[in-house]
């Protein structure tokens, strides 16, 4: 079964504090994989794709990497304003469907 | 330029009631999808429609059908709403070019 696991599930950081969060992925054939930011009572606001293993890409202070088994978004030097959930979601084999793990809400405080 | 929109933002409903949510999307994308999303279960996908006059079940199709009504519309409805239909609702586009899914806003329901 097509799963994507995201850890850990809260992540509270001081402002300049960097961490990474951690998406593993058991995605038979995995076409991308996919990382969008959610804030409270908003509709998921899309980030980066990765397609192939070694794969990586850069936001303002987020950097996604992608391995065969699992992905990592780092967030350098961290401001309030990064505070939200992240979700990491899979693409299956066929292209049709993302699988989404449960996300990491990450906490930035001054 | 609105991106994908969904109406209502906000439904509340008796158990066995009826209703249908409308999704829009200016993008001129073929591609669109209804999720739902539980606290701890993360987005799901309910139905999807690959283009115009298509559509497929994904992962939680029970309880719901979907109409593709035109390039830009796609309805979800509920025939009769049950208690664990209770959820938030999110569409989303893509286009041809790439696999990214574009989110609308979300419908907060809840069925009493």
């Amino acid at each position: 079964e097509d799963q994507v696991t995201q850890s850990p599930e809260a992540l509270r950081l001081q402002e300049g504090e960097s961490s990474s969060l951690n998406c593993s992925y058991t995605v038979s054939g995995l076409r991308g994989l996919f990382w969008y930011r959610q804030d409270p009572g908003k509709g998921p606001e899309f980030l980066f794709t990765l397609y192939s293993a070694g794969e990586e890409k850069e936001k303002e202070r987020l950097k996604a990497t992608l391995t065969k088994k699992e992905s990592f978004l780092h967030i350098t030097a961290p401001k309030p304003e990064d505070s939200a959930t992240y979700l990491c979601a899979g693409l299956n084999q066929a292209g049709t469907a993302l699988i989404f793990g449960k996300g990491t809400t990450l906490s930035v405080s001054s | 330029n609105a991106g994908v929109t969904q109406t209502p933002k906000f439904q509340v409903l008796k158990t066995g009631q009826s209703m249908t949510l409308q999704c829009a999307q200016d993008m001129n994308h073929n591609s669109m999808y209804w999720y739902r999303q539980d606290p701890g279960m993360g987005l799901r996908l309910i139905y999807y429609s690959a283009s115009e006059g298509t559509t497929d079940k994904g992962e939680v199709p029970n309880g719901y059908n979907v109409s593709r009504l035109n390039k830009r519309e796609f309805s979800l409805r509920l025939e009769s709403a049950a208690p664990s239909q209770t959820s938030v609702y999110f569409c989303a586009s893509r286009g041809v070019a790439s696999y990214e899914q574009y989110f609308g806003p979300g419908t907060r329901l809840t069925v009493t």
